[in-house]
């Protein structure tokens, strides 16, 4: 199966600051997921991005799918984008996910 | 996006007891639902994938025997943890996928927290 890997797996920052996180797969993937993981475990759906750029307020990702990367970028982080952030994607035949070991996020006041 | 529930969020059984999850897609239909199991503070990790009609398909090392999985409809998967044990202690979580042309997004249901005393 595919290996994924999330960097850095922990990272701390002031309020108001920026970030960037990547996910780096050993294969193709298909199904390209951004994850966060609240405190009581509910992986809340971030982006879909099999490939190409994406925008949500804050938050944007950008896949390079022939180099087989993505990157999650926070902006203007706030105490509240604390967490577990995961990369998820399925290939080499599987349907299921595979998911990276994750990046503990935590925003300081 | 799409909504999956999963119930119970938290449950707490005697060791040798068996308990069951129920994993529902409640505004679309899932042939497929997977389930995954993660220990704290690790990763997800996939145990089995449930086929609506049919038996369900399990990764490598996942007992069959002791985490059974039935997909009986096309809105409901249910996995039970037969004969627990403390080791089996473990958040579990479910998923449904969406189709988005040839490919699909996974929605996660809230997670079942098992505690095995």
């Amino acid at each position: 199966g595919i290996q994924v890997e999330q960097s850095p797996p922990d990272l701390i920052l002031q309020e108001g600051a920026n970030s960037t996180l990547r996910c780096n797969f050993s294969d193709s993937v298909n199904n390209l997921q951004w994850f966060h993981q609240n405190p009581w475990g509910q992986l809340i759906n971030l982006f879909y991005i099999p490939s190409g750029t994406k925008q949500n307020g804050r938050l944007s990702a950008t896949t390079v799918a022939t180099e087989r990367y993505s990157l999650l970028y926070i902006s203007s982080s706030q105490t509240t984008d604390s967490g577990v952030y995961f990369c998820a994607g399925s290939g080499g035949g599987a349907d299921g996910l595979t998911f990276g070991k994750g990046t503990h996020l935590i925003i300081q006041p | 996006g799409a909504v999956v529930s999963q119930h119970p969020s938290r449950v707490i059984c005697k060791s040798g007891t068996s308990v069951k999850i129920e994993c529902r897609s409640l505004d679309f239909q899932a042939t497929t639902m997977f389930w995954y199991r993660q220990f704290p503070k690790k990763s997800l990790m996939l145990m089995a994938t449930s086929n609506e009609g049919s038996k369900a398909t399990y990764e490598q090392g996942v007992e069959k025997d002791k985490f059974l999985i039935n997909h009986a409809s096309l809105t409901l998967s249910t996995l039970t943890v037969t004969s627990a044990h403390p080791e089996d202690s473990s958040f579990y979580i479910c998923s449904a996928r969406v189709f988005k042309g040839s490919n699909t997004e996974a929605f996660f249901g809230q997670g079942t927290r098992l505690t095995v005393v």
